[in-house]
């Protein structure tokens, strides 16, 4: 059985900093991309960052671009999220998705998310 | 970046009824076109990909079609367990996008 379990969320001032994780089991880790999705409080999806099956390719979403850093250690089954320099906005339940197949961008399998409150 | 725009924003139905909602990209994706179903305080699941591939485990009723810039989810007879939001994402290219969601309520 798939499983995804984030962690790391909490409440954290602005500017501040968090790193997610997400340890995936029960599918072959290292043979899947990667995805974080984040939804705001009563908001819809947004993508975030994606990453590859073996760590050498990244995207990320233009709003979070050059402030949160994916990467994965396939080692551990654990795929992260660093988070900097933390806004209001960011305010969101944080997501890992696992991605279809590769080359095929889209969600089969979804962690059941963690909070991350920014807030003085 | 691709934006999606789904129709309606929300939308009222019995059980039994036929309920389309539509999601229409802003250039050509081809079929690169997911739909995904979200209940109240749960995680998003996968209905449909490739616009129109039913994934495993998915009960029939739901279908989709579509393929350029038109894409259409229809549940064929809305059941109880149909109440949620549905959202469209495109996987054509990057950044990955999805649209504003669908919410479907009980009238």
């Amino acid at each position: 059985e798939v499983q995804l379990l984030e962690s790391g969320g909490g409440l954290v001032q602005p500017g501040g900093s968090l790193r997610l994780s997400c340890a995936a089991s029960g599918f072959t880790f290292s043979s899947y991309a990667m995805t974080w999705v984040r939804q705001a409080p009563g908001k819809g999806l947004e993508w975030v960052s994606y990453i590859s099956d073996s760590g050498g390719l990244t995207y990320s979403a233009d709003s979070v671009k050059g402030r949160f850093t994916i990467s994965r250690d396939n080692s551990e089954n654990t795929l992260y999220l660093q988070m900097n320099s933390l806004r209001a906005e960011d305010t969101a339940v944080y997501y890992c998705a696992k991605n279809y197949l590769r080359g095929r961008n889209f969600f089969d399998y979804w962690g059941q998310g963690t909070l991350v409150t920014v807030s003085s | 970046a691709i934006q999606l725009t789904q129709s309606p924003s929300s939308l009222s139905a019995s059980v039994g009824d036929r309920v389309t909602i539509t999601c229409r990209a802003s250039q050509g994706i081809s079929s690169a076109l997911a739909w995904y179903q979200q209940k109240p305080g749960k995680v998003p699941n996968l209905l449909i990909y490739d616009a129109s591939s039913l994934e495993s485990g998915v009960p029939s009723r739901f279908s989709g079609s579509g393929s350029g810039t038109d894409f259409t989810l229809t549940i064929s007879s809305l059941q109880p367990e149909d109440f949620a939001t549905y959202y469209c994402q495109q996987f054509n290219s990057y950044p990955i996008t999805f649209g504003g969601g669908t919410k479907v309520e009980i009238q």
